[in-house]
C-alpha cells in the first residue's frame, strides 16, 4: 500500500497565489523527499529532508517536516502557470537501502 | 545535463508478445529502479540494483516479468507473456547512494506500454 498520502488530491489556483500540499505517512522515516511530474514525463526532484530537520528552502519552495505527526508540508509561494503539474511526496526508510515509497500525488492547476 | 534514457517511448502491441523496456543510467550512478505507474495503483516499485546486483524485486509478478543489468549502462526490463492489465506507463530511475543516507533519484521519462 502507498506509504504517503497527499492532500488535496487536487488544488485549483490563481498565478501569484499560493500552494500548499500535505503529506501524511505511516510508519518512521529517515528522509522525506518531494516530486514534481509534467504530464507525460518522469519525476523530477525537488527537495529532500532528513528526519532531523523541521524545515527546508529552495528559492519558492518550502518543506517543513513533523515526525510527531508523521506529516509533511511542500509550499510553493507565487506560484508560475509552469508550476502546473502532480506533486509526490516520498519517503525513505532505515534499512531499506535507498528505497522510497511514494504517495498518491496532488494535481496543481496554476491558472493565469 | 545528465539524463536517464528509457526506450522506447511508446510501445503498442497484442496480448501474448514479449515485451523489452530499456534503460541506461546517469553514469556513476550505482543503483537503478523500475517502478510502474498506473492511475488506479499510482507508483508502485518494481525491483531495483545495486551495482548491477537485483536488492530486491519483490513488487514484481516474478512469472512474467524479468528485470536484468547486463552491464553498468543498460537495465532491461521484460514481459513475457504480456497481458492488458500491464498497460501502465514504467519508469526508470537511477541514482547514487550510499549507505548512510538516502539520495534523490532521477527519473527517465518512461515507457508507455499499451497491451491490445
Amino acid at each position: 500500500s502507498q506509504q504517503g498520502e497527499e492532500d488535496p488530491q487536487a488544488l485549483s489556483i490563481q498565478e501569484g497565489e499560493n500552494a500548499t500540499m500535505n503529506c501524511s505517512y505511516k510508519t518512521s522515516i529517515n528522509n522525506l523527499q518531494w516530486y514534481r511530474q509534467n504530464s507525460g514525463r518522469g519525476l523530477v526532484h525537488l527537495i529532500l529532508i532528513r528526519s532531523n530537520e523541521r524545515e527546508k528552502h529552495s528559492g519558492r519552495l518550502r518543506v517543513t517536516l513533523d515526525t510527531s505527526k508523521k506529516s509533511s508540508s511542500l509550499l510553493i509561494t507565487a506560484s508560475r502557470a509552469a508550476d502546473t503539474a502532480s506533486y509526490f511526496c516520498a519517503t525513505g526508510h532505515t534499512g531499506t537501502a535507498s528505497k522510497l515509497t511514494f504517495g498518491t500525488g496532488t494535481r496543481l492547476q496554476v491558472t493565469l | 545535463d545528465a539524463r536517464v534514457t528509457q526506450t522506447p517511448r511508446h510501445k503498442v502491441t497484442e496480448m501474448g508478445q514479449e515485451v523489452t523496456m530499456r534503460c541506461q543510467p546517469i553514469l556513476g550512478h550505482n543503483t537503478v529502479f523500475w517502478y510502474r505507474q498506473t492511475m488506479m495503483q499510482g507508483l508502485e516499485l518494481l525491483a531495483y540494483f545495486r551495482n548491477r546486483a537485483p536488492l530486491d524485486d519483490s513488487g514484481m509478478p516474478k512469472d512474467r516479468f524479468s528485470a536484468e543489468m547486463p552491464d553498468a549502462t543498460l537495465a532491461t526490463l521484460k514481459i513475457q507473456p504480456s497481458e492488458p492489465r500491464d498497460s501502465a506507463v514504467y519508469f526508470c530511475a537511477s541514482g547514487l547512494v550510499d549507505l548512510i543516507s538516502n539520495q534523490p533519484q532521477h527519473f527517465g521519462d518512461g515507457t508507455r506500454l499499451s497491451i491490445l
